[in-house]
């Protein structure tokens, strides 16, 4: 499979704990999205990544929450301290040379207990 | 701040007819508008992107048009089929805003239901 994946598909977790997710984009893509994603609503803009620079964070990205791509290819996004709030689907999408096209992965389903 | 408003949660057709969403959007011009559908549990799938100096795109039953004037898109699906039952959401680009190329606003969706 050659399309963009995350792991874990879901994830379970206490109020105050961390959380990490991980993405692997398309192999020739250099551009990674975030976006997170409530029941009946449209995904949400977090972050955006040319190759291993984190070029635009949402105000949505609260102190809580921190995305790296070390190396330009896989990325993770970390919640500190989660909170119910923060329970939602987090999507990651990759786009190459043709930015305006974002191939989206199966995403996270995060549950906050 | 920009709003998108998609016209309806849900729509529901019978198999064979034409399915028309909208899309309207306020207080922004967008260099571009795109069209993903989504299905339960999964992420968005990229159908079309259209620009705006672009009045209309076609691929194969799908359709989309785009008013400036209006500040809206339509989306048509022609000689519609069950397979077509799905979430669409439209998504408008940032880069004339302020944002980065491929910084997207999306609509809630319209859930649609095609009936055999």
């Amino acid at each position: 499979d050659t399309g963009v994946s995350q792991n874990p598909r879901h994830k379970i977790t206490k109020r105050g704990q961390n959380v990490t997710f991980r993405c692997d984009p398309i192999s020739e893509h250099n551009r990674l999205y975030w976006y997170r994603q409530t029941l009946g609503q449209g995904p949400e803009f977090l972050t955006y990544f040319q190759n291993e620079a984190q070029l635009e964070k949402s105000r949505l990205l609260s102190d809580r929450f921190s995305a790296e791509r070390p190396k330009g290819s896989f990325s993770t996004l970390e919640i500190q301290r989660t909170e119910q709030g923060d329970s939602a689907m987090y999507l990651c999408a990759s786009s190459g040379s043709i930015p305006y096209e974002q191939y989206f992965g199966p995403g996270t389903r995060l549950t906050v207990t | 701040s920009q709003k998108i408003e998609q016209n309806s949660e849900a729509l529901n057709i019978q198999e064979g007819k034409t399915a028309t969403l909208t899309c309207n959007y306020t207080n922004y011009s967008p260099a571009y508008l795109q069209w993903y559908r989504q299905d339960p549990g999964r992420g968005p799938v990229f159908l079309l992107l259209i620009r705006e100096n672009e009045k209309e795109k076609r691929k194969e039953r799908l359709k989309v048009t785009f008013d400036t004037t209006l500040k809206q898109s339509l989306f048509h699906i022609t000689a519609s089929q069950p397979a077509d039952s799905a979430t669409y959401l439209c998504a408008l680009d940032m880069s004339n805003y302020g944002g980065s190329q491929g910084n997207l606003i999306f609509g809630k969706g319209t859930k649609l239901s095609v009936k055999p």
